[in-house]
């Protein structure tokens, strides 16, 4: 089974700074055909998952340009140019190769 | 507009079976597969199974498997997560949502399974 491993898994941080996600992924997720699947989700208090970034770095209709996924092979990282007081929340990595699995989450607050 | 509507969960006792039911409205259901998700307050979101659009494939995550069946009925847009032999640590709220490896994706609102004695 593959595991994604998020990094960390707690991260302040202050209104208009930079923060940068990382997962890993226990083996390489690039399929036969080429394509990686590789999502970031992030997910709001009491509301349900919301999928921000697609196949490593396709952002969804509707996510503000701040947000942008990068990686490849089995290391990606989800960043936030600037973040706002409602990126607040808990974003997760799923892979969508095998199957699927989520990384165990990374709590974002504001300092 | 996109809609993905659960139903069915509620408390049920260890060893009891429940079928929860996903409604599709908005999109064309028949051509996307679709999973189910589920979270804990400890375990964040697990990936339960997934679907093909026709029906044809079925994957689950090792926990479930030979006890849970996914299924559902393009018909009527509907998506379905039959569980048996449940277990307290199946307790969860559970997601359904269309394929995430698609450029469209969407999830429901979910769904409470309790299982306690």
């Amino acid at each position: 089974d593959v595991v994604m491993t998020q990094s960390p898994l707690s991260l302040p941080v202050t209104l208009g700074q930079p923060a940068s996600i990382s997962c890993r992924s226990s083996q390489s997720l690039v399929r036969s055909d080429g394509k990686t699947f590789l999502n970031w989700f992030q997910q709001r208090p009491g509301q349900s998952p919301r999928r921000l970034i697609y196949q490593v770095s396709n952002r969804d209709s509707g996510v503000p340009d701040r947000f942008s996924g990068s990686g490849s092979g089995t290391d990606f990282t989800l960043k936030i140019s600037r973040v706002e007081a409602e990126d607040v929340g808990v974003y997760y990595c799923m892979q969508g190769t095998y199957g699927g699995t989520f990384g165990q989450g990374t709590k974002v607050e504001i300092k | 507009e996109v809609q993905l509507v659960e139903s069915g969960g509620g408390l049920v006792q260890p060893g009891e079976s429940l079928r929860l039911s996903c409604a599709a409205s908005g999109f064309t259901f028949s051509t996307y597969w679709m999973i189910w998700v589920r979270q804990t307050p400890w375990k964040g979101l697990e990936w339960v199974a997934n679907i093909k659009s026709d029906g044809s494939a079925k994957n689950y995550v090792d926990s479930v498997k030979g006890r849970f069946t996914i299924s559902r009925d393009n018909a009527k847009n509907s998506l379905y997560l039959q569980m048996n032999s449940l277990r307290v640590e199946d307790t969860a709220v559970y997601y359904c949502a269309s394929d995430p490896n698609s450029d469209l994706h969407y999830w429901g609102q979910g769904t409470l399974v309790t299982v306690s004695s």
